[in-house]
């Protein structure tokens, strides 16, 4: 069983549309992340969220927003794609922060025409 | 706030050779340290931490890695690579006193050639 799930793997679309991904994990953890890892493989958060709530919101365009229906599920819909938007999204989880690591899906590759 | 330099951005190495890859951190807090291991197309895996107490780390694979307080430092090493640990690794902090954001490096490229 997948700990750390993302739908879809790839996602190839046109400027100004809108996309979502979406996460899913099975480990009971109260913490889940998005990340944004670009073409230099460079790694930065975008947000966080603690049993459904925001606790971690960096400066990310708002044509980004995150939603959690449960703190299973950690969801990114994105609006009016740009060109810049291409990049690899990473979801992860961990139960609490601190010393406790974070457990990562294999990412959403993003690609916009 | 906190800033994780990753020094050298790819490591060529020959198989079943020594490796050391570097991580320098700079924190006005205390920071729990990290390294994670991301294989083509897959997300990050923990190979190690170091939370407290001994300063050598020993981790997933045979890597080991040691929080060197004074120099800041949390270098990660290997005695003997393998072709299938070809990776990027990154190094990430985060601190003691609460939150949950992790700062990460810029990764190395780790090349494992035959």
């Amino acid at each position: 069983d997948t700990a750390v799930s993302q739908t879809p793997k790839y996602l190839v679309t046109q400027m100004g549309n809108d996309k979502s991904i979406k996460c899913e994990q099975n480990l009971g953890h109260d913490t889940m992340y998005w990340y944004k890892q670009d073409s230099k493989k460079f790694l930065k958060i975008m947000f966080s969220y603690n049993n459904k709530e925001l606790i971690i919101n960096e400066t990310v365009p708002n044509r980004f927003s995150p939603k959690s229906p449960d703190k299973a599920h950690l969801n990114l819909h994105i609006n009016s794609l740009e060109l810049g938007d291409s990049a690899v999204y990473f979801c992860a989880s961990s139960q609490g922060g601190g010393d406790q690591p974070q457990h990562f899906g294999d990412g959403t590759r993003l690609s916009i025409l | 706030a906190q800033s994780v330099t990753q020094l050298d951005s790819q490591v060529p190495v020959f198989e079943e050779a020594p490796v050391e890859l570097r991580c320098n951190y700079s924190s006005s807090v205390s920071v729990y340290l990290f390294w994670y291991v991301q294989y083509p197309n897959q997300g990050l895996q923990l190979l190690l931490k170091y939370l407290s107490g001994s300063t050598l780390v020993k981790g997933i694979n045979g890597f080991e890695a040691e929080f060197n307080k004074s120099q800041t430092s949390f270098h990660l090493r290997k005695p003997s690579v393998h072709i299938s640990d070809t990776a990027e690794y990154f190094c990430a902090v985060r601190p003691t006193g609460g939150g949950n954001k992790l700062t990460f490096g810029t990764g190395t490229q780790l090349k494992v050639e035959l």
